[in-house]
């Protein structure tokens, strides 16, 4: 029973638009809302995260959007950069327990 | 500053051996995590700890999987006896979790095993 679900397993965008990735979840008892993002032979990295009182969080290229009701996430990247080529994991969660989700294969072609 | 570092970063074994993987999680951390991920699973919570203490191991496989925290600074995730199926990377995360902060988890870079 996956509470958290990445339904796009790979995505491919040009240099410089936006990418769009997205996740579901079940749970509406989830408290925070992070994004990691994993290059190959390395472990995952934070790269932002929303608390459950917002609904849109912004770090520079990176703006993460919550929508409660419809209990989905989704992180854009603009512009998308040929750095940004990486697996992004979704991942929620309380206090102390965070569910991931199978992530998305981001390509960005330059 | 020195990240989670674990150790070996690749084991090639025989079904039916014992595995060991170790962890040293960053100082001052409270919480540590071991993940497995897959390509069909992803990324799995295995089980937690809290100050040393096991939370929750609901997402340990089964019997053949144990985990210890025997103090702040190390952790194992031992397989015995061990199965094809259990070839994976596995992550351990650390963290200062409290009630305010948004828990933000430091991974190592993981520890490719492979059950032959």
């Amino acid at each position: 029973d996956q509470q958290v679900k990445q339904n796009s397993p790979s995505l491919s965008v040009q240099e410089g638009r936006i990418s769009i990735l997205n996740c579901d979840y079940t749970n509406s008892m989830f408290d925070y809302f992070l994004w990691y993002k994993k290059y190959p032979a390395e472990g995952p990295t934070f790269l932002i995260s929303i608390s459950s009182i917002k609904d849109k969080n912004e770090d520079g290229r990176f703006t993460v959007f919550l929508n409660k009701s419809a209990k989905h996430l989704s992180l854009h990247i603009v512009p998308s950069q040929p750095g940004d080529s990486a697996v992004y994991f979704c991942a929620v969660g309380g206090t102390y327990k965070y569910i991931f989700g199978t992530g998305t294969r981001l390509k960005v072609l330059a | 500053d020195a990240g989670v570092i674990q150790s070996p970063r690749h084991e090639v074994t025989e079904m039916g051996q014992e595995v060991t993987l170790r962890c040293k999680p960053i100082s001052g951390h409270n919480s540590l995590f071991w993940y497995r991920q897959t390509m069909m699973r992803g990324l799995e919570l295995l089980i937690y700890f809290n100050n040393n203490v096991p939370i929750d191991d609901s997402g340990m496989p089964e019997d053949r999987f144990s985990a210890k925290m025997p103090n702040a600074s190390f952790s194992t995730l031992k397989i015995q006896p061990s199965e094809p199926r259990d070839s994976a990377v596995y992550f351990c995360a650390s963290s200062l979790l409290a009630a305010t902060n948004t828990g933000e988890l430091f991974f190592g870079e993981g520890s490719r095993l492979t059950v032959l």
